[in-house]
């Protein structure tokens, strides 16, 4: 199974701060990568795929990059409904694996 | 817009079976290859299986934890899919999501949710 290694678990930002997720996969990808959302409650909610490519409706603020085996998702001018749980995912195989999640907090 | 409603979950006792129901709207469910996701509380996902339509074949794959105990289905002249889960173990209390499968193997669109508890 492809191992999905996220950094940090948690992080302190306040409003306006970029913050950086990173996730670490076992063994190369490509490209492979996916990123999703979850507030607490809520369903996840899928930000970015392809490791880069922006779902439709998401602010551009969010950003993704990496291949093979490192990956990041930045948000840009953190904004107050960005507070939630980050968890990257592996698409290229199966079974399908997450990370662990990132939790972005107030500072 | 893509709406999908699950249902069916509930307590149950270590050993039993339960079946979850995923009420699909918006798309056009029979192409569709569907998942299930489960999130035990206060912790991360959990891929658990995946059905390809019928046209592509109607396979599905399963994660090695539920394996040979959950199956799912799909009754596409219901916009249904489902999940029989039997052998029911406390480790399976989770909240369970039907999931779309995009053409990248993401999960795209998501339901609420269904909790379902193991206890005895």
């Amino acid at each position: 199974d492809v191992q999905m290694t996220q950094s940090p678990s948690f992080v302190s930002a306040s409003v306006g701060d970029r913050v950086t997720i990173s996730c670490r996969a076992s063994q190369g990808i490509s490209t492979s990568l996916a990123w999703y959302q979850q507030k607490p409650g809520k369903a996840p909610k899928l930000v970015i795929y392809g490791a880069s490519r922006l779902q439709r409706g998401v602010p551009s603020r969010f950003s993704g990059s990496g291949s093979g085996t490192d990956f990041t998702l930045t948000i840009n001018s953190l904004q107050p409904e960005d507070f939630a749980t980050y968890f990257c995912q592996q698409a290229i195989s199966f079974p399908r694996t997450f990370g662990g999640g990132t939790t972005v907090e107030m500072k | 817009e893509v709406q999908l409603v699950e249902s069916g979950g509930g307590l149950v006792k270590p050993g039993g079976s339960l079946r979850l129901s995923c009420a699909a709207s918006g798309f056009t469910f029979s192409n569709a290859w569907m998942n299930w996701v489960r999130q035990a509380p206060g912790k991360g996902l959990e891929w658990v299986g995946r059905i390809k339509s019928k046209a592509d074949g109607g396979t599905t794959d399963y994660a090695a934890p539920v394996k040979g105990r959950f199956t799912i289905s799909r009754d596409d002249s219901k916009n249904t899919l489902y999940l029989q889960m039997n052998s029911l173990k406390i480790e399976d209390t989770a909240v369970y999501y039907c999931t779309t499968d995009s053409p990248v193997s993401t999960f795209d669109s998501w339901g609420q949710g269904t909790l379902v508890t193991v206890s005895s």
